[in-house]
């Protein structure tokens, strides 16, 4: 079946723009979660949505950032007045129902800000 | 907090050559743990995973063993080929009170013919 995908996946945009990037998440996962991965380091976590339940934004850097799940599906991060330590590979992932554990990425979407 | 502390890398063997790739972790309660592998030019992908204390997970000739005394989950190959040639990362999940994942920094490994 299909797997995760990412939109765009690649968005070069200038300081300061607002930006929104997309996920569709594996049907029927009921997690999704939203990581950072900047140049030659490790995955740093941002935001986790499991159903209905209220997400844990405990990851975002800053207030600039946000991120929403519509109908417990697709999901956009959108990073407001974008600064250029904004740049990196934003990854999404989903998880099957409580339980299963492990998660399923998709290929990213490459941020640079210039 | 949580945390994963992997070895640093880059890890460069000749084929054929063991490998071990060590990765400690510090968390409350008991987490699952995982290996994840991204290949050059790929998406991440889970390569293996335990879920409680003396688990042995294995995968593609890699194997992995939830020490709980020693918090570690050391992944190992007895004979590596340059296919396997990617960044590693290992990950703990908690089971309970929501499911946030961390990850160490990566360790990439280069394989020789």
């Amino acid at each position: 079946g299909a797997g995760v995908s990412q939109s765009p996946s690649n968005k070069v945009t200038e300081k300061g723009k607002d930006v929104e990037l997309r996920c569709d998440p594996i049907s029927g996962h009921t997690a999704l979660y939203w990581y950072r991965q900047s140049l030659g380091q490790g995955l740093e976590f941002l935001i986790y949505f499991q159903g209905n339940s209220a997400p844990d934004k405990s990851g975002l850097p800053s207030d600039r950032f946000s991120a929403e799940r519509t109908g417990g599906s697709v999901s956009t991060l959108t990073i407001q007045r974008t600064q250029q330590e904004d740049s990196a590979v934003y990854l999404c992932a989903s998880s099957p129902p409580p339980g299963a554990l492990e998660q399923y990425f998709g290929p990213g979407t490459r941020l640079t800000v210039t | 907090g949580d945390s994963v502390t992997q070895m640093e890398g880059p890890v460069t063997l000749s084929e054929e050559a063991f490998l071990t790739i060590n990765c400690t972790y510090t968390a409350t309660g008991y987490p699952s743990l995982f290996w994840y592998v991204q290949y050059p030019g790929e998406g991440l992908q889970l390569l293996l995973k335990a879920t409680k204390a003396d688990d042995k997970g294995s995968n593609k000739g890699f194997e992995a063993t939830y020490r709980k005394e020693t918090t570690s989950f050391h992944l190992e190959k007895g004979s590596v080929q340059v296919s396997d040639s990617a960044v590693y990362f290992c990950a703990l999940t908690r089971n309970t009170g929501g499911f946030k994942t961390i990850f160490g920094a990566g360790t990439r490994l280069f394989v020789k013919a």
